[in-house]
């Protein structure tokens, strides 16, 4: 159990365009969701987190309002990312936990390019 | 505050040697997690292992084996009998409540394993 999907796995849009990435827990009810941004050769980032029904708790540093985040669900969180630049390219990474548990599980990554 | 240092930013190892990547963490927290996570060229995080605070006991799994030292702070990872689908970037990751829980990760140790 606790397999976390994203959808989708890669994609490509036009500088100044939006677009938003899923994060789902296929098997189990999130507690709290985790969005992460990695660059080349470098470590994950903390973008943001966020809880079922309230509204996400961003990183300093990270643009709230360009980074869109929404958690419909215990199980469907999104991220958007609007007005998007050459430099919002990167690899964004969600995680779920479980309640108590401590742990996160992580989806396999979405590569966003942007032209 | 709640920090993790993985000092080795590259090894090259020929395959069959034993590499040891290392991983030192700083948290006033009594009780905390640590984790090894394996990020092979797909971007997908691969968990490796959890371990908790108050268990001190080394772990071994195949060929990977974990020491666990509260003493020196590390929580050491070895790889034994290298081979070259173990070239991967490992982080090291902690987690606390003086933190939450979000995890802090290392910078990664980028493992090349050469045939």
């Amino acid at each position: 159990g606790a397999v976390v999907s994203q959808h989708p796995s890669w994609v490509i849009c036009k500088s100044g365009t939006s677009v938003k990435i899923e994060c789902r827990s296929l098997d189990f009810q999130a507690t709290t969701m985790f969005w992460y941004r990695q660059f080349p050769k470098q470590s994950l980032m903390l973008m943001a987190t966020s809880n079922e029904g309230s509204k996400a708790t961003y990183e300093q540093g990270v643009e709230k309002d360009k980074f869109l985040i929404n958690h419909a669900s215990l199980t469907l969180s999104t991220l958007t990312v609007t007005s998007a630049h050459p430099e919002d390219s990167s690899f964004y990474i969600c995680s779920a936990d479980r309640y108590q548990e401590y742990e996160q599980y992580f989806g396999p990554g979405t590569r966003l390019t942007v032209t | 505050a709640q920090k993790v240092t993985q000092a080795q930013t590259e090894i090259s190892v020929v395959e069959k040697e034993d590499v040891t990547l290392d991983c030192v963490y700083e948290t006033r927290d009594t009780t905390y997690y640590l984790f090894w996570y394996k990020q092979p060229p797909s971007g997908e995080l691969v968990f490796l292992i959890r371990r908790n605070s108050f268990d001190e006991q080394n772990e071994i799994s195949g060929r990977y084996s974990w020491n666990f030292q509260k003493s020196t702070s590390s929580f050491n990872f070895t790889i034994t009998a290298s081979q070259v689908v173990d070239s991967a970037v490992y982080f090291c990751a902690l987690s606390g409540p003086s933190g939450t829980y979000k995890y802090i990760f290392g910078t990664g140790t980028r493992l090349k394993v050469l045939a």
